[in-house]
C-alpha cells in the first residue's frame, strides 16, 4: 500500500466551482500533516498545514481524520489561478516529508 | 521575503560524471533537506542535514551520493558516477527548526539531465 495516496485526476471545473480533494496514509504513527500546491515544473509550496480539528484559510478548509487515516482538502469558489498541482503531505515525525502523487486541478473559465 | 536558492537551474552531465547541485539555504536556517522528483513522478526524500551531520537519508541515498555544508551559506548534493535514472529535478529545503509541524521552504529546483 502507498504510503499517502491521492487520486490523480485530473478535475476539471468552472470558475467558481467547489471542488474536493481526498487523500489517504498508510502510517498510523504519521504525526502532521500538509496540503502543498506545485505548479508545472516549480517547487512544492505549503497552502496549508492540516489539523484534527479542521482549519480553514480563505477559500481553503482542510480536514484530518485520524481514525480514518484520511485527509481532505476543499477549495470554495475555484479562480484560474487555482490550477495546479496538489500535493498531499505527511510527516512521520522526523524531518522527512512523505508526499503524495498529486492530484491535478485545472479550472476554466 | 526570503527565500532558497539553487545553482544551476539546468544540469546536463553525461553518464559517469560526476555533478554538484549548489543550494543557499534562507540565512537564519538550521536543518536542510535534498528532494527530488523524477519527471511525472511524486516528490521522494532524499537526506536531511543538520549540525553538520546527516539526521535521516532514504534508501535512494545510497553512496554515490553526499551532501556538504562547505560553508557558512551553501549546502550541496554531490552525486559521484551519475546514472541514466538520475535523471530529475532535485529540490533544496531548509527550517528554522526540526519536527513535524516545522514548515520546510523549498528552492526552485536543479533540473538535471543524464545522457
Amino acid at each position: 500500500r502507498k504510503e499517502v495516496e491521492q487520486d490523480p485526476g485530473p478535475f476539471n471545473v468552472p470558475e467558481g466551482a467547489t471542488v474536493a480533494f481526498n487523500c489517504t496514509y498508510s502510517n498510523s504513527a504519521s504525526q502532521s500533516f500538509f496540503w502543498y500546491r506545485q505548479d508545472c515544473r516549480k517547487e512544492p509550496k505549503l497552502l496549508m498545514s492540516v489539523y484534527s480539528s479542521g482549519n480553514e484559510d480563505g477559500r481553503f478548509t482542510a480536514q484530518l481524520n485520524r481514525a480514518s487515516q484520511y485527509i481532505s482538502l476543499l477549495i470554495r469558489d475555484s479562480k484560474l489561478s487555482d490550477s495546479a498541482t496538489y500535493l498531499c503531505v505527511v510527516n512521520l515525525g522526523g524531518n522527512k516529508l512523505v508526499f503524495g502523487a498529486g492530484t491535478i486541478l485545472r479550472v476554466k473559465s | 521575503e526570503p527565500e532558497v536558492t539553487q545553482t544551476p537551474s539546468h544540469q546536463v552531465t553525461q553518464m559517469g560524471q560526476e555533478v554538484i547541485l549548489r543550494c543557499v539555504p534562507i540565512s537564519n536556517h538550521l536543518y536542510f533537506y535534498w528532494y527530488r522528483q523524477i519527471l511525472g513522478q511524486k516528490v521522494e526524500f532524499l537526506v536531511s542535514f543538520y549540525n553538520n551531520e546527516i539526521s535521516e537519508k532514504s534508501e535512494i541515498f545510497d553512496d554515490q551520493f553526499s551532501v556538504e555544508r562547505p560553508d557558512g551559506s551553501n549546502f550541496t548534493l554531490k552525486i559521484r558516477s551519475t546514472k541514466l535514472e538520475d535523471s530529475a529535478m532535485y529540490f533544496c529545503a531548509s527550517s528554522t527548526l526540526a519536527g513535524s509541524y516545522n514548515e520546510q521552504f523549498f528552492g526552485p529546483g536543479t533540473r538535471l539531465t543524464v545522457l
